[in-house]
Formats: C-alpha cells, structure tokens, sequence
C-alpha cells in the first residue's frame, strides 16, 4: 500500500488560514486522497477527499499537486476547535481494498488563540 | 440518526478475561469496521465487513472475533485478554459503494491488567 508522510505537529495562530502538507511520493492512479481528523477524546470525522482535481467543502479545501505526489488540506480560518489530528490517508480502488484505510500517526495541529 | 454507536465506554479487564464490544450503527450501512487505536498512533484495522454474513480479517486480527448477524450490529469479542490489548477501540461503518465516507463512533477505551 502507499504511504504517507505528515509532519508531527503544526502549530497556527486563531483566525488565519492553516496549510497541512502531506507527501504521497508512492501514490497510484487509483488512489483516492482521503482526509479525515480526530478531535481530542474523539472518533475521526472525516474532512475531505479527492482524486485528481482541487475540492472545496464547507470544512476545507483539498489542494492536489499536479503531479499527485503530494496534497495540501487547507483551513481557510483556523478556530480553536479545529485543533485535531489531521490524517491524511490513502484509499485504493473498492475492489482491491473494500475501502480499508490505513492510517499513518497523522499531523496534530495546535491553535493559538 | 444516532449514527454508530458503542458499548461500553470504558472497561477495565483481568488477563485471560473475556469481552465483547458492541457496535451498532442506524444508517443502513453495509460496510462496518473495528479499528483499534493506541496511544500517539494511527489507527489500525482489526477486522471489517462488507455485509451481513460476511467479515474478514484486517491488519491486526489475532486475539480478537467477529460477526455479523444484521445490517445493524457488528460485536467485537476479545478472548482471553492480553495487556497488548489495552487500547482505545472504534467502530465505523460506510454506506454503499460509490460513497467514501466512514463513520465512526466515540470508541472503547479498553484497559487490561
């Protein structure tokens, strides 16, 4: 399976945008980019995922390099209760992998207020 | 909707006890998964099922057993508990093909001494 690779933590300031980097150098065609955040105490929630073009929703943007080798989950403003473990994760297609994830240690992201 | 939920919030267990860890969820959903989650870490599949009747093994299946009798409910049995065991568990579920998106539940934190 592809991995990927996270920072360990980031830390932003409350109210502006938040960049979470995430390295997928093995990546296939197939690959779906999923990303999914766990709250402290929490189950993950999922975010965002995308295959091939940039996706917008009402909790993030997903930012997918040309190349897919790399992807970007964008906060657009940051509030206290986005601090989280922010996973980046990659899916294969339903027949190879009947949607199993597998989850890296993630980026925790810390919120200065 | 409740969504998935699970019982019992948290549990303290004796080496060579024996549980079970319910998971049900309201959704309709085919596909449900156990994950289990230690500390600092990414989460780590246990076992997973994509229909009533049908499960099969993830990542990390020894020491532990499923079923899947109904659409509803997907019991995790631990056998014989080890201190390997102590962990946070969460359950998920996923609707139909063509939908990404997990579900989870708020988890088990299991302890065994």
């Amino acid at each position: 399976d592809a991995k990927t690779t996270q920072p360990n933590s980031m830390e932003s300031n409350e109210e502006e945008p938040v960049h979470l980097p995430c390295n997928h150098s093995t990546i296939s065609g197939t690959d779906y980019i999923h990303w999914y955040r766990q709250l402290p105490s929490q189950g993950p929630e999922y975010v965002i995922h995308g295959l091939t073009s940039n996706v917008n929703n009402r909790m993030a943007s997903l930012a997918i390099a040309e190349d897919r080798k790399s992807s970007t989950l964008i906060l657009h403003r940051a509030t206290l209760r986005d601090a989280a473990v922010y996973y980046c994760i990659l899916r294969g297609p339903h027949m190879d992998s009947n949607y199993q994830l597998i989850w890296g240690a993630g980026t925790k992201l810390i919120i200065k207020p | 909707n409740a969504g998935v939920t699970q019982t019992p919030k948290f549990r303290i267990l004796k080496i060579g006890q024996s549980m079970t860890l319910q998971c049900t969820q309201d959704m309709n959903h085919n596909y449900m998964y156990w994950y289990r989650q230690d500390p600092g870490m990414g989460l780590k599949l246990i076992y997973y099922s994509v229909g009533a009747g049908i499960t099969d093994k993830g990542e990390v299946p020894n020491g532990y057993n499923v079923s899947r009798s109904t659409t509803e409910d997907f019991p995790l049995r631990l056998e014989l508990a080890a201190p390997s065991q102590t962990s946070v568990y969460f359950c998920a579920s996923k609707g139909q093909v063509g939908t990404d998106t997990q579900y989870f539940g708020p988890g088990t934190r299991l302890t065994v001494l």
